[in-house]
């Protein structure tokens, strides 16, 4: 069966240090990934995705990035935070090329930048 | 305005009681997800649905695409069913993303 793992779970980080999170996916291949951010009384939004190996798609002008050095393997990044990136993260994935197929997260990241 | 409203945004019931939450999008979609949030954040995909109705368990998710609505029924509530549930679209043409709305978060009681 597939699973998605997520790390680490909480985060605090002070203003101007960087980031990584991580997330992996088992039992799959070719995944579509995606990370989502939740802030604080608003609806997902998604920050990357991406269909393949160093193929990534940003959806919002940020300070962060992301890169997919492995198949199954997806990783948040800055290099220097800022408070507005406070939030919950959220890791997901979906099988390649079906477009009406359901999506799967991981646990979720909560960050906060002091 | 956003693609995707949700309503009630909160939501108070007593256990057993019979729930319905609503979700209307103002976009071509190619299919509706519901997800429910859990207080540590974890998201579970309820269910995905592009026409008619779907059940499981106590739960069932119906869409009128001509109308672009869509409700989340729960039959005989239960404490362990509070959470937050979401309504998300996958609009079309557009492969990959999914928009989301903001939530209606549900609390039942005892």
């Amino acid at each position: 069966s597939q699973t998605i793992h997520q790390w680490p779970a909480t985060l605090v980080q002070p203003v101007g240090s960087p980031l990584s999170l991580e997330c992996t996916v088992e039992g799959t291949s070719n995944p579509n990934l995606y990370w989502y951010r939740q802030a604080a009384g608003r609806g997902l939004q998604l920050l990357f995705y991406s269909v393949g190996i160093g193929q990534i798609s940003s959806e919002v002008p940020q300070n962060l990035s992301a890169s997919r050095p492995q198949d199954r393997q997806f990783i948040l990044s800055s290099k220097k935070l800022l408070l507005s990136d406070s939030g919950f993260y959220l890791c997901a994935w979906s099988p390649l090329d079906r477009d009406n197929s359901p999506l799967h997260f991981g646990n979720g990241t909560r960050l906060t930048v002091t | 305005k956003n693609e995707v409203e949700q309503s009630p945004q909160n939501l108070t019931a007593q256990e057993g009681e019979f729930i319905t939450i609503n979700c209307s999008y103002s976009v071509g979609i190619s299919a509706l997800h519901w997800l429910q949030q859990h207080p540590g954040g974890g998201i579970v995909s309820l269910f995905m649905l592009s026409s008619g109705k779907k059940k499981h368990g106590r739960l069932i998710a119906t869409i009128n695409i001509q109308e672009k609505h869509s409700s989340l029924h729960i039959t005989a509530s239960h404490p362990r069913d509070s959470a937050v549930y979401i309504c998300a679209v996958r609009v079309s043409g557009t492969a990959s993303k999914l928009t989301f709305g903001t939530g209606t978060r549900l609390q039942v009681t005892l």
